[in-house]
């Protein structure tokens, strides 16, 4: 199973880009990396799901390296409502079983005035 | 737009007692899945199910089981409710044959278990 690991918190201020790392040193040839973003009180929802190199949409960038060892979202000029944990997510998205999906503990991300 | 629902917000379950927690969702999913989610330990996979009557065990199955009579409708029983079982449950849906598809998540039930 492709193990993730993320930083347990983050802060940032209002206006900065943030990034944040996970890491999965052992993902799979088919495995694609999604992020959810999870606010209290609701289910996560989706953010960003890649491949390789990098994804861009109106919310998130996501960044993979060649290795794919790890990947790297990226939240352009944050504001106080991206305060919330985001996990990390890998899996093989062509088929295989739900079993090889693992989330990642996830990041807290607050973002101060 | 999406919807995933589910029966309760918050329950209080005294232990032993069978408890029921009902998700259905509205986009015609193959796929559905229950999660627990604790402080410190992120979502952790109870079961799926990729179609009607068919279901497979995720990472932490013991002392719960599933049903999916309804192509919409996935439902997580707790045999005997135990206080270790306290946690906020999590239900979500995704269609295609890859289980990485975009996961639509329900609110969540916060389950205590006295």
């Amino acid at each position: 199973l492709a193990k993730t690991t993320q930083p347990i918190s983050m802060d940032s201020y209002e206006g900065q880009e943030v990034n944040i790392t996970c890491s999965h040193n052992n993902i799979a040839t088919n495995d694609y990396i999604t992020w959810y973003q999870q606010f209290p009180s609701q289910g996560p929802r989706f953010i960003i799901q890649g491949y390789k190199t990098k994804v861009t949409n109106e919310v998130a960038s996501l960044f993979i390296p060649a290795d794919r060892k790890s990947s790297t979202l990226s939240l352009p000029r944050v504001s106080l409502s991206d305060t919330a944990v985001y996990y990390c997510l890998v899996g093989d998205r062509a088929s295989g079983s739900a079993r090889q999906l693992t989330f990642g503990s996830g990041t807290q991300l607050t973002v101060l005035p | 737009d999406v919807k995933v629902t589910q029966s309760s917000r918050y329950l209080v379950k005294r232990t032993g007692e069978k408890v029921f927690l009902e998700c259905v969702q509205d986009m015609d999913h193959e796929n559905m899945f229950w999660y627990r989610q604790d402080p410190g330990l992120g979502l952790r996979l109870i079961y799926f199910s990729y179609d009607v009557k068919m279901k497979e065990k995720g990472d932490i199955p013991e002392g719960y089981s599933v049903s999916r009579e309804k192509k919409e409708r996935f439902s997580l029983i707790l045999e005997s409710a135990s206080t270790n079982q306290t946690s906020m449950y999590l239900c979500a849906s995704s269609s295609g044959s890859g289980f990485s598809d975009t996961q639509y998540f329900g609110p969540g039930t916060r389950l205590t278990v006295l």
